[in-house]
């Protein structure tokens, strides 16, 4: 019944390596997004993708590439992992814009790069 | 740029004391304002909501009502409650934009 799930919940690495996190949405909504919360709570967001079509790229590093097969899910893929990585990645999604409701977000991939 | 301004915290109080956590933000348009709250280790869930001028969002005893004179948009709830703690997040979305933006946060906990 989880209307936005991600997996891992909790994920450590290494440096260097390369990592996934994926992310489903159930609420029919047909835009998706990654957030990245560091260890002082700031939210910023990475990407956005609308109908699986990418309408927001934020200055992410390269290394980072989302992706969108269908608009239920936006997945993340990281290479090269480095030690400022570490943080926890929300995805949300909304209905058009979100403007009237708002964004659902799920409950967070803690990435611990070691 | 579009931005949120909120309170620092933390804030900490006693159960049952009156709660205000402050929140002003700068828009180029109109946007809708939001608080979210973050209980430890999870996701954040949204709060209540404002869309337009001198609409008043509720919701769980708290309440925020959007002022457009002062760009401001101030969580606030009567009594609180130990499960009231948590981290507060004001955010603003401008119509036609892309993105909720988010304040840095406001960690409130409650001692019983």
């Amino acid at each position: 019944d989880t209307a936005v799930s991600q997996t891992p919940k909790y994920l450590v690495t290494q440096m260097g390596n390369d990592k996934s996190i994926k992310c489903e949405q159930n609420l029919g909504h047909d835009t998706m997004y990654w957030y990245k919360q560091d260890s002082k709570k700031f939210l910023k967001i990475m990407f956005s993708y609308n109908n699986k079509e990418l309408i927001i790229n934020e200055t992410v590093p390269n290394r980072f590439s989302p992706k969108s097969p269908d608009k239920a899910h936006l997945n993340l893929h990281i290479n090269s992992l480095e030690l400022g990585d570490s943080a926890v990645y929300f995805c949300a999604s909304s209905q058009g814009r979100g403007r009237n409701y708002g964004y659902t977000f799920g409950s967070g991939t803690r990435l611990t790069v070691v | 740029g579009d931005s949120v301004t909120q309170m620092e915290g933390p804030v900490t109080l006693s159960e049952e004391a009156f709660l205000t956590i402050n929140c002003t933000y700068t828009a180029t348009g109109y946007p809708s304002l939001f608080w979210y709250v973050q209980y430890p280790g999870e996701g954040l869930q949204l709060l209540l909501k404002a869309t337009k001028a001198d609409d008043k969002g509720s919701n769980k005893g708290f309440e925020a009502t959007y002022r457009k004179e002062t760009t401001s948009f101030h969580l606030e709830k009567g009594s609180v409650q130990v499960s009231d703690s948590a981290v507060y997040f004001c955010a603003l979305l401008i119509q036609g934009a892309q993105k909720l933006v988010f304040g840095q946060g406001t960690r409130l906990t409650i001692n019983p």
